[in-house]
């Protein structure tokens, strides 16, 4: 069965240094979304793209927060620099259509990352 | 705004008995509402979601969810709990503009 894959599943930093994500979606999914979760909450949309066009980054901090899908098939999430209070799972989720509200979003494992 | 209420942090139910999972929900326009699960350290996996139609969806794992718009809920429940049915669980809502918002999460805990 198709999985989203992400890594790494693990990322300890110091606050002020950069950190990336990465994810590769199901093939052939054209929507691919990014969520952080903080514990004890559900997570939160913080950039949606259709092929390698953003969607929707309301919610992304773009101060430090940066995302990107070059050739509308992988992806990857940068903090620069990271702060105390990003610790957070990063997910990483896609689905098959234009983003259409009524399809399935599949997720990764996730990215912990804590900033120490 | 929308947005998604999952009222109880935490539910504990004996294996075997019926549970049910509480969500509540407000939205403008057409909810489209989905329940995920979260095992420890996982990203989320889909259970269950209701576009339109029979107000009964059934899902994954024996689960199944009633969509009831008088009420706004849309409470997850399944006739016999297993122990491996423990996990954290989301409820979430899709809106036309094609926001999703996730409600905090119920802990679902099934004794032996």
């Amino acid at each position: 069965e198709a999985e989203v894959a992400q890594s790494p599943r693990y990322k300890i930093t110091e606050k002020s240094q950069a950190v990336a994500f990465w994810c590769d979606p199901i093939s052939g999914h054209a929507t691919l979304y990014w969520y952080r979760q903080i514990l004890g909450q559900g997570p939160e949309l913080l950039v949606q793209f259709q092929d390698e066009s953003v969607v929707d980054d309301s919610q992304l901090p773009k101060d430090r927060f940066s995302a990107e899908r070059l050739k509308g098939v992988d992806s990857t999430l940068k903090i620069q620099p990271a702060e105390l209070g990003d610790s957070a799972m990063y997910l990483c989720a896609s689905s098959s259509g234009g983003g259409r509200v009524q399809e399935t979003q599949y997720f990764g494992p996730g990215t912990r990352l804590l900033v120490l | 705004a929308q947005s998604v209420a999952q009222p109880e942090d935490q539910v504990n139910v004996a294996e075997g008995n019926p549970l049910t999972v509480k969500c509540t929900y407000s939205v403008s326009g057409n909810p489209y509402l989905f329940w995920y699960v979260q095992y420890p350290n996982r990203g989320l996996q889909f259970l269950l979601k209701y576009i339109t139609g029979d107000n009964l969806v059934k899902g994954s794992y024996g689960f199944e969810a009633e969509f009831n718009k008088s009420q706004t809920s849309f409470h997850l429940k399944k006739p016999s709990a297993l122990v491996s049915d423990s996990a954290l669980y989301f409820c979430a809502v899709n809106t036309n503009a094609g926001k999703s918002t996730f409600g905090d999460g119920t802990t679902l805990t099934v004794k032996p």
